[in-house]
């Protein structure tokens, strides 16, 4: 596709909820990265993928965070028992060498 | 693990002036230096970048300098126009050797541009 693109791009739960967020990224792009975003700050790490090894996933907070890209393309980001902390913007980035090219995000607010 | 400052939080110029912001890196084995201009609710996108092996990279109205020795590198925005408003994020990673290119940012400038 033209960019990278990110769904839903709003998502609301409620505490306790299990969600998915979807990246589709740039065809052909090697490498996809999730990024968590909140209020007022820069984006921060949390998983990298290269095909469909993932191959650093130092950045995810708790192990009810969970990510996947089965084939290599698509990848979902999932949070099991959301909790209020996880309130921000979850971005996609992908990468065919050096340069991210980042999706315009999901925010996920939990209540 | 690298860490980022960037500074100003917030920087104010008048249309047609300059604007600078400032990072610095505490890794030395980083060796790529992106900067990104976010808009409000929308993803951040990659404006310019510059690799460790050069000081100075311009791109019509924005240029990019490395100190490497000092671990800083800023961003220079010429004749700003008001469209130039937004939050802009600079970023370091060991990308140009390989195991992807994780990125650390700094915490961003919100950049206002007054007519």
């Amino acid at each position: 596709g033209a960019g990278v693109s990110q769904s839903p791009r709003y998502k609301v739960a409620k505490r306790g909820q299990d969600v998915a967020l979807r990246c589709d990224p740039i065809s052909g792009h090697v490498s996809l990265f999730w990024y968590q975003q909140a209020l007022g700050q820069g984006p921060e790490f949390l998983t990298y993928f290269q095909n469909e090894a993932q191959l650093d996933k130092s950045g995810l907070p708790s192990d009810r965070f969970f990510a996947e890209r089965p084939e290599g393309s698509v990848s979902t980001l999932k949070i099991q028992r959301t909790q209020q902390e996880d309130s921000a913007v979850y971005l996609c980035a992908s990468s065919g060498g050096t340069e991210a090219f980042f999706g315009q995000g999901t925010r996920l607010t939990v209540v | 693990g690298e860490n980022v400052e960037q500074h100003p939080s917030t920087l104010s110029v008048q249309e047609g002036d300059s604007a600078v912001i400032k990072c610095t890196y505490s890794d030395s084995a980083s060796n790529y230096f992106p900067w990104y201009k976010q808009e409000l609710g929308k993803g951040p996108q990659l404006i310019i970048d510059i690799r460790s092996n050069v000081g100075e990279k311009k791109d019509q109205r924005i240029a990019v300098t490395l100190n490497k020795t000092a671990k800083h590198f800023s961003l220079h925005i010429t004749e700003t126009q008001p469209e130039d408003s937004a939050v802009y994020f600079c970023a370091a990673s060991k990308g140009l050797t390989g195991g992807g290119n994780k990125l650390t940012f700094g915490t961003g400038t919100q950049l206002k541009v007054e007519l």
